[in-house]
């Protein structure tokens, strides 16, 4: 079955340090991929997606590049904040097929930034 | 605040004890899913709905579960007979089901069974 693995944490960085949270997938198909971020006593939020090969997904100086000959989908971030602290998620769907078009989630890397 | 609201964020209860968490989705999102999050994992696919309709259960379901969506607002989670390996954060989400299908989650009720 489809399935997402994600480089195992925790990751303890310094403010203003380079981010990478490795993401790697298997799944028959082209699925979309997706992180999501989990602050402390919040819910799951959209960070960023990308829905096919080469396409780069940013937001809030978080990049990701779809790369399908590797099937990774890796995370990064220039410069890290203290608020960037929180639960990574890489996730993956399939957009177009199928009725549910659930999410399958990696097991998530924990993020703390240490001014 | 118009986003995934559940209830109750919190609930503790001894094995045998049947529990029920409701989860209220972005008023015009069509599509609600379920899911269950044990610690230091990330979510797993339990169900979900579009409008009224329960379209697909994981095998994750067991029989002592139970979803419903009556007049495809609204959604419950029921679980019968709880166990202890049914202590996790169940988590809903949301989706208007646009191409891509952004979910938008809820804060997750924690459950725990002693």
């Amino acid at each position: 079955g489809d399935s997402v693995t994600q480089m195992e944490g925790p990751v303890t960085l310094s403010e203003e340090a380079f981010l990478t949270i490795n993401c790697t997938y298997t799944a028959t198909g082209y699925p979309s991929l997706f992180w999501y971020v989990q602050y402390p006593g919040e819910g799951l939020q959209l960070l960023l997606k990308a829905t096919k090969a080469d396409d780069k997904g940013s937001n809030k100086g978080f990049e990701a590049t779809y790369r399908k000959e590797t099937t990774s989908f890796h995370l990064e971030k220039g410069s890290v904040q203290v608020s960037d602290s929180a639960v990574y998620f890489c996730a993956l769907s399939f957009p177009f097929s199928g009725s549910a078009r659930q999410l399958t989630f990696g097991s998530g890397t924990q993020l703390t930034v240490l001014p | 605040d118009t986003g995934v609201s559940q209830d109750p964020r919190h609930k503790i209860t001894k094995r045998g004890q049947n529990v029920t968490f409701r989860c209220d989705p972005i008023s015009e999102h069509n599509r609600l899913y379920w899911y269950r999050q044990t610690l230091g994992q990330g979510p797993e696919f339990l169900t979900y709905f579009q409008n009224e309709a329960q379209l697909e259960k994981s095998r994750l379901l067991s029989d002592r579960f139970s979803a419903e969506r009556p007049k495809g607002s609204f959604s419950t989670l029921e679980i019968q007979r709880t166990e202890q390996g049914d202590s996790a954060m169940y988590l809903c989400a949301s989706s208007s089901g646009t191409s891509y299908n952004e979910q938008f989650f809820g804060p997750g009720t924690r459950l725990t069974v002693l």
